[in-house]
């Protein structure tokens, strides 16, 4: 079955250490995204790739890093910048290919991210 | 930036009821989307409706647009347990063609 995985599913970070946080595709969809949700509140995006290779900020991109080497693969570094890292990530993806933007986006099923 | 805004922030109901949520954006759409998400879950895309549409169905669910309000609704007819979670909007910035998210509506419904 085609979808998203993340993995792992609980994360618990050390003071000072970067942890990262796995998305891997098989829908072979071109664009993929990664999320911070806090609880009761909405996702809050902070990157996002549109091809292999190339990668933007989102709103809250600080004290985050990314890599896009494949199509398929999208990992999120936390690193020690990000004073306040507990939290939902999830990560999706979606076609995205020119012309077809709008399209919907299939999610993963997040990591929590918690301090030591 | 957040784009959508959905109202209430929480609403609770009996199964069986109809549960009706709203969504405010702030800009021009292409189209806009409404999902779903069950707790310690990701998001479950629910349906899509174009700015050229004024309403839409899937099963149990209705849609509406209207963009000279900037405002959508979800309407969840006969409503049952297995709905509750919750339900968020989103639409695209076109800036940087990324999705943007409201803060959700939390359903309820009681059996």
């Amino acid at each position: 079955d085609g979808g998203i995985t993340q993995s792992p599913k609980y994360l618990f970070r050390k003071e000072g250490q970067n942890v990262t946080l796995s998305c891997e595709q098989n829908l072979n969809h071109d664009a993929m995204y990664w999320y911070r949700q806090d609880p009761g509140q909405g996702l809050r995006l902070i990157y996002y790739s549109q091809i292999v290779n190339d990668f933007q900020k989102g709103d809250i991109a600080e004290g985050y890093s990314v890599s896009r080497e494949k199509k398929e693969s999208f990992p999120l570094t936390v690193t020690s910048a990000q004073k306040n890292p507990t939290a939902f990530y999830l990560c999706a993806s979606s076609i995205d290919r020119t012309g077809a933007v709008n399209q919907p986006q299939h999610f993963g099923d997040g990591t929590r991210l918690s301090i030591l | 930036s957040q784009q959508g805004e959905e109202d209430p922030q929480a609403l609770s109901i009996q199964e069986g009821e109809n549960a009706t949520m709203n969504c405010s954006y702030k800009t021009s759409i292409n189209n806009l989307q409404w999902y779903r998400q069950n707790s310690g879950r990701g998001l479950v895309h629910l349906i899509l409706i174009r700015s050229n549409e004024r309403e839409k169905h899937s099963g149990r669910l209705r849609v509406t647009l209207d963009t000279s309000k900037k405002s959508s609704s979800l309407l969840i007819t006969a409503s049952r347990a297995a709905d509750t979670a919750s339900y968020f909007c989103s639409s695209l910035d076109t800036g940087r063609r990324a999705l943007t998210f409201g803060s959700g509506t939390r359903l309820q419904v009681q059996p």
